[in-house]
């Protein structure tokens, strides 16, 4: 079956370390989304990609970058990571024009 | 910009108990979608129901359904015959009806059914 994973699934690091969250999708989606949940916010977008070697900036998107070099993977990159960017992150991916959005598990990432 | 607003930030009820849950967006769009995604504790979003704005007709999925009044720019999610597995997170969210894609999430109304 197709799917959406994320990696690692818990993260502990230290404030100005770089550190990359890993997303794949075997759904062949050319759509997929990186958001931040925080308690009282909801998900906030934070990048996204329409397809291959095509990024965006969402509304949070200070402090994180992502490259997308085939359709499976969206990898998220803190620079520098800091305590503010303590978060449960999701990936998600769509098709074009269906309207629906799947998800994956979430990482929960812990910057101390 | 969008926004999508939920007033309840937590509620309570009675299992087997019927619960609505409010939504409420703005936009200066015509076409559009809404959804309902609920979070369980396992933390996967999981979507329960979609509401396409052009349709008339309130989308119903065995025990949710929703009251979408468009005029109002109301999005509610009722649950009939609440079941304990209904407890989670649930957010209303929004979505433009062109290529962007991109889903406008409120801040969700945490929702415990109780035995």
């Amino acid at each position: 079956d197709a799917e959406i994973t994320q990696s690692p699934r818990h993260k502990i690091t230290e404030t100005g370390r770089q550190v990359t969250l890993a997303c794949h999708q075997t759904w062949n989606h050319n759509n997929m989304f990186w958001y931040r949940q925080d308690l009282g916010h909801g998900l906030r977008l934070i990048h996204y990609s329409y397809g291959v070697q095509d990024t965006n900036k969402g509304e949070v998107s200070d402090g994180y970058s992502v490259s997308r070099s085939n359709t499976e993977d969206l990898p998220l990159t803190l620079e520098s990571a800091a305590s503010s960017q303590t978060s449960v992150y999701f990936c998600a991916s769509s098709e074009s024009g269906q309207r629906e959005q799947f998800f994956g598990p979430g990482t929960r990432l812990t910057v101390l | 910009a969008q926004t999508v607003t939920q007033s309840q930030p937590e509620m309570s009820v009675q299992e087997a108990e019927t619960v609505t849950l409010s939504c409420t967006y703005d936009t200066s769009e015509n076409n559009y979608y809404l959804f309902w995604y609920k979070q369980p504790p396992s933390r996967q979003m999981i979507l329960v129901i979609r509401q396409e704005a052009y349709k008339q007709q309130n989308a119903t999925e065995n025990r949710f359904s929703v009251n979408f009044q468009k005029a109002a720019k109301s999005f509610s999610l009722k649950i009939s015959d609440s079941q304990l597995g209904d407890t989670a997170m649930y957010f209303c969210a929004f979505m433009k009806h062109d290529r962007d894609d991109k889903i406008i999430f409120g801040k969700g109304t945490r929702l415990h059914i109780l035995p």
